[in-house]
């Protein structure tokens, strides 16, 4: 089945760092790629997606490039805020036809805590 | 655009009542809602899928006559759980995919219950 492993966490920035949280993904088929934020109490909020490889999806200065060849989407943000902060979540998208179809599996999450 | 709301945002309860959840997708129409919950510092596990007009489906290991999901309209889905225990306490959010939509999913807020 398909499956999602994040980079352990928590990680703790200082203001400013530049910030990467690795994201490598087991699928069949040609899944599209995602990346959620959760602050604290809320529900998620999508990031950005990718729906085929190479694709690169980007908002808020981050940036995640889909990568057939490495199974990765691995999360980048040039300088962090302390508004980064938060929950960050990968998770692919079923292609499989069905009742499977967009079904969304998970990794375990990230927490990112940045310092002034 | 794309909002999804759920009420309650929290609610306590007594342990054998029932409770009810509701998701609501506020300015688009949802075929398909997904119905997920969170325990602490943890990944979101899906329960079950529930499209618009017919029964929900379950994922393995998740109690349908525990969890009864009823997809009565387009912009809504409500999630009841039965004869409560404090083991169900935890964080439910729903998500909500637009009608026509592909992969992506739009996130409720989240309801956190706690059964005593």
């Amino acid at each position: 089945g398909n499956s999602v492993t994040q980079m352990e966490g928590p990680v703790t920035l200082s203001e400013e760092a530049f910030l990467t949280i690795n994201c490598t993904y087991t699928a069949t088929g040609y899944p599209s790629l995602f990346w959620y934020v959760q602050y604290p109490g809320e529900g998620l909020q999508l990031l950005l997606k990718a729906t085929k490889a190479d694709d690169k999806g980007s908002n808020k200065g981050f940036e995640a490039t889909y990568r057939k060849e490495t199974t990765s989407f691995h999360l980048e943000k040039g300088s962090v805020q302390v508004s980064d902060s938060a929950v960050y979540f990968c998770a692919l998208a079923s292609s499989a036809g069905g009742t499977s179809y967009g079904k969304l599996t998970f990794g375990q999450g990230t927490i990112l805590t940045v310092h002034p | 655009g794309a909002v999804v709301s759920q009420h309650p945002s929290r609610v306590i309860c007594k342990s054998g009542t029932s409770v009810k959840i509701e998701c609501r997708s506020l300015d688009f129409q949802a075929t398909t809602m997904f119905w997920y919950r969170q325990f602490p510092k943890q990944s979101l596990m899906l329960m079950a899928t529930s499209n618009e007009g017919s029964k929900a489906t379950y994922e393995q290991g998740v109690e349908k006559d525990k969890f009864l999901i009823n997809h009565a309209s387009l912009t809504l889905s409500t999630l009841t759980v039965t004869s409560a225990h404090p083991e169900d306490s935890s964080f439910y959010i729903c998500s909500a995919r637009p009608a026509g939509g592909r992969e992506t999913q739009y996130f409720g807020p989240g309801t956190r219950l706690l059964v005593l």
